[in-house]
């Protein structure tokens, strides 16, 4: 239980485009999920709180205009990066909390995104 | 804010050799200590929790954690490692309430020679 499923795993773009990252919950409901980004040898960096219905919450120094965040449904978060930089490049990663078993984060397998 | 620090960026080890791994956090309310493994180009994976109660945790892979609360530690331990056991291993914080996120350490980079 408490799976999350990111897509895409892997994805590369150019310069410019935007490039938009799917975080689902498949076997409960998400009201809160979480943005993480990972730079390559590095830990985890929080980059925003989604909660759903709500505007998401971003950490400090994490651009709200070129990281669009949307939480429509408790089942669903987008991340759109927007006109994508090389240095956008990176793995992002979603999170979302669970209640059962005696509660816990579980986390999407991960999106590595390459802009060229 | 919470954040968390690990002490130890690169520990290298034979063997069978025991193992621990500092991590403390800095916040004064009540919290969760979790510790995660991410192994070589795999996703993280819990290794065990800790919410309230016994602060001796046992936890996946024979890996244990301490919380000690006088000095807002959590450090992990392993009697007797394994070649299998190299990995990058995250200490997390969250807040004890609903909603809100973990926050990472850096992160211990076990290398293992057998």
């Amino acid at each position: 239980g408490a799976v999350v499923s990111q897509h895409p795993s892997w994805v590369i773009c150019k310069s410019g485009t935007s490039v938009k990252i799917e975080c689902r919950s498949l076997d409960f409901q998400a009201t809160t999920m979480f943005w993480y980004r990972q730079f390559p040898k590095q830990s985890l960096m929080l980059m925003a709180t989604s909660n759903e219905g709500s505007k998401a919450t971003y950490e400090q120094g994490v651009e709200k205009d070129k990281f669009l965040i949307n939480h429509a449904s408790l089942t669903l978060s987008t991340l759109t990066v927007t006109s994508a930089h090389p240095e956008d490049s990176s793995f992002y990663i979603c999170s979302a909390t669970f209640l059962t078993g005696g509660g816990g984060y579980t986390f999407g397998s991960g999106t590595r995104l390459t802009v060229v | 804010a919470q954040s968390v620090s690990q002490h130890n960026h690169h520990v290298i080890l034979s063997e069978a050799a025991s193992l621990e791994l500092g991590c403390n956090y800095s916040y004064g309310g009540t919290v969760n200590l979790f510790w995660y493994v991410q192994y070589p180009g795999q996703h993280l994976q819990l290794l065990l929790k800790y919410f309230s109660g016994d602060p001796l945790v046992k936890g996946i892979k024979g890996f244990e954690a301490e919380f000690i609360k006088s000095k807002f530690s959590f450090n992990l331990r392993k009697p007797s490692v394994q070649w299998s056991d190299t990995a990058e291993y995250f200490c997390a914080v969250s807040k004890h309430q609903a909603g809100t996120a973990l926050i990472f350490g850096k992160g211990t980079t076990l290398s293992v020679s057998s």
